[in-house]
């Protein structure tokens, strides 16, 4: 069955220093993979997705990520993080039923803190 | 920007009351979801939505749920009995047809039961 995995369920980063957030999933065809973050109240807004073709996706906010095929991983990183980023990331999978649309099949987050 | 948008922002009812939850999608878009978060637990996938008609649900989504597009613009959940297990946030999202499962969700509502 299709699953994905966060590790981490809380992290807490410096101000300024570098982030790496982990994503592991298991599906058996090609992955539609996005990030998502839901800051406190809010609902998700999408951070970057990866479809095909280079496997590191530039997204908002100056977020990355990076597919890796044969780790099965998709880790969202920023070099440096800001205090604004402080929120939960969600990283998903979406199912590919021969290019129809399918659902979203999220891993169960981790909530990032920022200190000063 | 346009966005996803939904109503009410909190909802509280009594376990076994009716209750009607209310998304506006994107206008152009033509897929619509609804997800769930029961709180400290992962988003859900309940039901996904297109041409009038459900193309997917999970297992969650039993007799008790059921959605509609009662017009041009609303998609609404709607919980027949709740029970105290149906509180949790519920989500809803809509996609067009060229950004393949890029989902935009709407800000959620909060369903207690009590």
């Amino acid at each position: 069955a299709q699953s994905v995995t966060q590790p981490d369920i809380h992290i807490t980063v410096s101000e300024g220093a570098s982030l790496e957030l982990r994503c592991n999933y298991s599906y058996g065809a090609t992955p539609y993979l996005f990030w998502y973050v839901q800051s406190p109240g809010q609902g998700l807004q999408l951070l970057l997705k990866y479809f095909s073709g280079d496997t590191l996706v530039q997204g908002i906010k100056g977020f990355e990520a990076e597919f890796k095929r044969s780790q099965s991983s998709f880790n969202l990183r920023k070099p440096s993080v800001h205090w604004s980023d402080a929120a939960e990331y969600f990283c998903a999978v979406g199912l590919n039923y021969g290019g129809s649309q399918g659902n979203l099949i999220f891993g169960k987050g981790t909530k990032l803190s920022v200190k000063p | 920007e346009p966005e996803v948008t939904q109503t009410p922002s909190h909802q509280v009812t009594q376990m076994g009351q009716e209750v009607i939850l209310r998304c506006v999608p994107i206008s152009n878009h033509l897929y619509f979801y609804w997800y769930r978060q029961i709180l400290g637990q992962k988003v859900e996938f309940l039901v996904s939505f297109y041409n009038n008609e459900i193309s997917e649900k999970s297992e969650i989504f039993d007799d008790q749920f059921s959605v509609e597009r009662p017009d041009g613009s609303n998609f609404t959940l709607k919980i027949r009995s709740t029970k105290l297990e149906d509180s949790a946030m519920y989500f809803c999202a809509s996609s067009g047809v060229l950004e393949y499962n890029e989902q935009f969700f709407g800000p959620g509502t909060r369903l207690t039961v009590l």
